[in-house]
């Protein structure tokens, strides 16, 4: 079975700390993406990656910086996090080379608190 | 630029019943994908349903099928003989072509099943 798995379910963090959040995809997909999830926002793109070490950014990128060393892995930092990022967090991942109408694979998300 | 809108927050059926979910969307490509996607509690997205935007039969997959309306922009889903397991968000999606294309996401509907 197919599986993006997040390494967190919630956390908790102070502000001006510095998040990691990480995301391992286990089906060799090219592509994969952050999203941040809020009420009545609906999920906005954050950054992805279609490549090993290559990165696009998404809607809202501020404050949030990314890292793909290894295909499998995509990483989210908050380099200093604030209140204001307090949201849950989705990962995806799916394959490149088609049409663009791949399914996205999700992990299960990622609620953070920041404090 | 693409934008979906979703404009019902939350709705509710009765078990068995039929309901339809609206969804319209803006975009200046020829040719693009629509995804219906389904959050449960459990919060893992999964997809329920796409359509390419140059078929005009209408997708269906089980007890979920769409409305595609191209020239009104709407992609409606409608789901019959609703189960209590059909409890959930839904998004509504879409995406131009290409295979590092973005997906830009509804803001969600959420949707109850009642006994």
């Amino acid at each position: 079975d197919v599986k993006v798995t997040q390494s967190s379910r919630y956390l908790v963090k102070r502000t001006g700390e510095k998040v990691f959040l990480e995301c391992v995809q286990d089906m060799d997909h090219e592509n994969m993406f952050w999203y941040r999830q809020d009420p009545g926002l609906g999920l906005r793109l954050i950054y992805f990656s279609y490549d090993v070490k290559m990165k696009e950014k998404g809607d809202i990128p501020e404050g949030y910086s990314v890292s793909r060393e290894k295909k499998e892995r995509f990483s989210l930092i908050l380099e200093s996090a604030s209140t204001n990022q307090t949201s849950m967090y989705l990962c995806a991942s799916s394959f490149a080379g088609g049409l663009g109408n791949e399914k996205l694979f999700f992990g299960s998300g990622t609620q953070l608190s920041v404090l | 630029a693409q934008t979906v809108t979703q404009s019902q927050p939350e709705m509710s059926v009765q078990e068995a019943e039929t309901v339809t979910l609206s969804c319209t969307y803006d975009t200046s490509e020829s040719n693009y994908y629509l995804f219906w996607y389904k959050q449960p509690p459990s919060r893992q997205m999964i997809l329920v349903i796409r359509q390419e935007a140059y078929k005009q039969q209408n997708a269906t997959e089980n007890r979920f099928s769409v409305n595609f309306q191209k020239a009104a922009k709407s992609f409606s889903l409608k789901i019959s003989d609703s189960q209590l397991g059909d409890t959930a968000m839904y998004f509504c999606a879409s995406r131009p072509p290409g295979t590092a294309s973005k997906l830009t996401f509804g803001t969600g509907t959420r949707l109850q099943v009642t006994l």
